[in-house]
């Protein structure tokens, strides 16, 4: 079955800093990959996905993700971080294209000043 | 587009009462899903539908949790005789029929069972 590995728990930066979030797959095909962000007590936006085609895909507010297939992994990333993006991040896997998908546990970002 | 809407957002109950949920979809979107989150954990599904058809739901927590959606819009998620463990968000997500679909997600009715 597949599943989904974020490393990091809690990851703390400063506001301006960048920003990479660390997400790991296990599926023998190409999976379908996405990450949603969540605020407290809110339920789940979509920041981007990738399907197919160009390996870096590019999402809303300011954020970034690559397909690596060697390393099977799906990072995410954001060049300048704002106080507003303290959050919770998931990424999330499919597969088949239209099942249920399997999330990581989440990595709890908080911006410092 | 108006989102998707779920009612209501939070819920106290206590042990051993049945409880019910409401998830509206975005109006074109004919998938639905109902995922359950506990605290420090991502999403869990629990089970789908196509239209009025429930897919999957061999991933319901146990037979005291159903689903419906009987006219392919709006959906229910009863749990019956709740226990202190179903304490969690639910959320619901939606999707067209499309391959591969995106899901989009409501902000979730967080359950409080005492």
């Amino acid at each position: 079955a597949q599943s989904v590995t974020q490393p990091d728990i809690h990851i703390t930066v400063s506001e301006g800093a960048s920003l990479e979030l660390r997400c790991n797959y296990s599926y023998g095909a190409t999976p379908y990959l996405f990450w949603y962000v969540q605020s407290p007590g809110q339920g789940l936006q979509l920041l981007l996905k990738y399907f197919s085609g160009d390996t870096l895909v590019q999402g809303i507010k300011g954020f970034e993700a690559e397909f690596k297939r060697s390393q099977s992994s799906f990072n995410l990333r954001k060049p300048s971080v704002h106080w507003s993006d303290a959050a919770e991040y998931f990424c999330a896997v499919g597969i088949s294209g239209n099942t249920p998908l399997v999330f990581g546990k989440g990595t709890r970002l908080s911006v410092i000043a | 587009d108006t989102g998707v809407s779920q009612d209501p957002r939070h819920k106290i109950t206590k042990r051993g009462q049945n409880v019910t949920f409401r998830c509206d979809p975005i109006s074109e979107h004919n998938r639905l899903y109902w995922y359950r989150q506990t605290l420090g954990q991502g999403p869990e599904f629990l089970t789908y539908f196509q239209n009025e058809a429930q897919l999957e739901k061999s991933r319901l927590l146990s037979d005291r949790f159903s689903a419906e959606r009987p006219k392919g819009s709006f959906s229910t998620l009863e749990i019956q005789r709740t226990e202190q463990g179903d304490s969690a968000m639910y959320l619901c997500a939606s999707s067209l029929e499309s391959f591969p679909d995106t899901q989009y997600f409501g902000p979730g009715t967080r359950l409080t069972v005492l």
